[in-house]
């Protein structure tokens, strides 16, 4: 167990809709970040905020944004959902902000199908 | 061409057996390497996490980087069939801002009792 948690496990949606993903970091760490996987295209970075601010962002589509909240914990929001958005959302966190000693420790995931 | 890229596998090996896993690079701004072992349906595990050349010895795992050569590998003495898990590299720079981590496509490993 990591110490990241995510919620929910599972979300099953339709197309055109909207969802929340919610993660809380590991106890300390003030840098969460967002990854997609899918089959065809591995794991890919989405975004990263430290201590409630954006600090990097990587090929995340307009119709998705994200918050971190005073209590640290981040939401993924997923609107206008297409089947192709189907994938595991990962959540990672880690200490601090740069790559310094600062490995990304990540949560098990919600899996998202859009029918 | 992807930034970095791993054999998918999968790769099969006798209980025993020592397993070599390995990923090319072409950014040569890598400075920072890692090692996730992901089981079926989970989230990635962090194994290894090394800082520019040379070797890490973690138990039974061995992580080496040759910088020069663009090329990472992450060696498991005396597998075991608890390490039958897809391994991911990934890896991330000092820029600006951030800490975003690139992956490999990852290498599925089967050791077989």
């Amino acid at each position: 167990d990591s110490g990241v948690t995510q919620t929910p496990k599972h979300l099953i949606t339709a197309t055109g809709q909207r969802v929340t993903l919610r993660c809380s970091p590991r106890s300390g760490d003030l840098s969460v970040y967002w990854y997609q996987q899918s089959l065809d295209q591995g794991l890919q970075f989405l975004i990263q905020y430290y201590n409630g601010e954006e600090r990097a962002k990587g090929n995340i589509l307009e119709r998705f944004s994200a918050q971190q909240f005073p209590d640290l914990h981040s939401e993924l929001n997923l609107s206008s959902l297409e089947l192709g958005d189907s994938a595991l959302y990962f959540c990672a966190s880690s200490v601090g902000d740069g790559p310094t000693y600062n490995e990304q420790f990540f949560g098990p995931g919600t899996r998202l199908t859009v029918l | 061409q992807k930034e970095v890229e791993q054999d998918p596998g999968p790769l099969s090996v006798p209980e025993g057996a020592i397993v070599s896993l390995n990923c090319t690079y072409s950014n040569s701004a890598f400075q920072y390497f890692m090692w996730y072992r992901q089981y079926s349906r989970k989230g990635p595990e962090l194994l290894m996490y090394t800082y520019s050349s040379g070797n890490k010895e973690d138990g039974r795992f061995t992580a080496q980087v040759d910088k020069s050569s663009k090329y990472i590998s992450l060696f498991i003495r005396d597998s075991q069939p608890s390490d039958s898990a897809t391994y991911l590299c990934a890896m991330s720079a000092v820029y600006n801002a951030g800490n975003m981590l690139t992956f490999g496509g990852g290498t599925r490993l089967m050791v077989k009792p």
